[in-house]
């Protein structure tokens, strides 16, 4: 299995323009999570999925961010725009369970590293 | 609300000598937790689960943790560090009640130094 891939996996941008981060899942699962960590804030959870649909975004920082499923095997958050503190590492994570269950294993990608300048 | 504290941003062991964790946890209800590792560069993966079965849970990689209910305690122990158990680790709740969609709840993380 080739694992929750995460593209790019460095990104470096200007502030005041757009950032799109884009998330695979590991196929088969329902569940799919965006995390951001930086140093002074530790791992958010910013969004999760579950079968597709938008469960809790209580995480978003504000409103120039946003997140899509379009379908089980995509995801997108995008950043717009983006601004020198957004800069964080930001990891998809997926995990099987329909409906999210509560034991299931988070499996995480490699991060994208994101700077805005 | 629920919530986890990891006691000690920093541990620095030597290679052979115990590892110690601690993990103190917060909740109305008993808990689901885990225990999640971080190599530097890369995403987290999971060590072990505590889901209401054996208090004594084992992981990967020689790591066990014990649930104690009484201390509210979900530490992580492994009885010979190695070299390449340097990583960050993170302990995790899923918060009650247990239907909101398998989210999870991270402490602070613990950053392990294994010296030669």
């Amino acid at each position: 299995d080739a694992g929750v891939i995460q593209s790019p996996r460095h990104e470096v941008t200007e502030m005041g323009q757009e950032v799109t981060l884009r998330c695979k899942p590991i196929s088969g699962h329902n569940s799919l999570f965006w995390y951001r960590q930086t140093m002074m804030r530790g791992l958010e959870l910013l969004i999760y999925f579950n079968n597709n649909v938008p469960i809790d975004d209580s995480g978003m920082p504000e409103d120039r961010f946003s997140a899509k499923m379009p379908n089980a095997s995509f995801s997108t958050l995008k950043i717009q725009p983006s601004e020198p503190r957004d800069s964080a590492v930001y990891f998809c994570a997926s995990s099987p369970g329909s409906g999210g269950v509560p034991t299931d294993t988070q499996y995480f990608g490699p991060g994208t590293r994101l700077t805005v300048l | 609300a629920q919530s986890v504290t990891q006691l000690g941003s920093h541990v620095s062991v030597s290679e052979g000598a115990l590892v110690l964790l601690r993990c103190n946890y917060s909740s109305s209800v008993p808990p689901y937790l885990f225990w999640y590792v971080q190599y530097p560069n890369q995403g987290l993966q999971l060590l072990l689960k505590y889901t209401s079965a054996a208090t004594l849970v084992k992981g990967i990689n020689g790591f066990e943790a014990e649930f104690k209910k009484s201390e509210t305690s979900f530490h992580l122990t492994k009885p010979s560090a190695h070299m390449r158990d340097a990583a960050e680790y993170f302990c995790a709740v899923s918060p009650a009640p247990h239907n909101q969609g398998g989210k999870l709840i991270f402490g602070q993380g613990t950053e392990l130094s294994v010296k030669p």
